[in-house]
């Protein structure tokens, strides 16, 4: 089965600052890449993805960028803000309708 | 967005109780639903798949029996958690995915269970 591995699992940064979150897979049938955002007491929600036959993908403030050679993606955050504090999941996924297998996630904190 | 809904959204139970958590697709219908439990601190874990007018497929260390899961329509999923116990406790969340929106799947906002 798919092995999911997130690092760091921590993240401290200051309003404004950047954070990057990189998530490794094992399998390479991966084809589907989302992130998620968790807050306290709330489900997960989807924050961006992408899919495997693009290497970038860029919205607003959030960016995920893929390298399928090196079988890992990640998840960039730029003018971070104190908003921006949760814990991120990334998810990868092989085939539409299947379950989801989520890393251990990383939990960003933005102090201002 | 496609919205999906849990309720209760909080459930305080006595030990050896059972208590049934709904997950509903408001807009769409979700071919194919699936359950997940997290604990404090930790990540999303599947305990099941739902599909629509069929049985429930676990994940191994997931007790069917104990963790009872019918779908009886394409937008009601139920998971009852039978005589459950302390340890039981935990936060329950559930997705929807419909094949009309390709790989994305939508999550319920989840379901605290305290088991007392």
């Amino acid at each position: 089965g798919e092995n999911v591995e997130q690092h760091p699992s921590t993240l401290s940064v200051q309003e404004g600052d950047s954070a990057v979150i990189k998530c490794t897979y094992s399998d390479s049938a991966s084809n589907y890449f989302p992130w998620y955002k968790q807050e306290l007491g709330k489900g997960p929600q989807l924050i961006i993805d992408i899919r495997s036959n693009v290497g970038e993908k860029k919205d607003q403030r959030i960016a995920v960028t893929l390298n399928k050679t090196a079988k890992h993606f990640s998840l960039h955050i730029t003018e971070t803000q104190p908003e921006d504090s949760a814990v991120y999941f990334c998810a990868p996924q092989t085939q539409a309708g299947t379950a989801l297998i989520f890393g251990k996630g990383t939990t960003l904190s933005v102090s201002s | 967005g496609a919205v999906v809904s849990q309720h209760p959204s909080w459930v305080i139970c006595k030990s050896g109780t059972s208590v049934k958590i709904e997950c509903r697709s408001l807009d769409f219908q979700a071919t194919t639903m699936f359950w997940y439990r997290q604990f404090p601190k930790q990540s999303l874990m599947l305990m099941a798949t739902s599909n629509e007018g069929s049985k429930a497929t676990y994940e191994q260390g997931v007790e069917k029996d104990k963790f009872l899961i019918n779908h009886a329509s394409l937008t009601l999923s139920t998971l009852t958690v039978t005589s459950a116990h302390p340890e039981d406790s935990s936060f329950y969340i559930c997705s929807a995915w419909t094949s009309r929106d390709g790989e994305t799947q939508y999550f319920g906002p989840g379901t605290r269970l305290l088991v007392l």
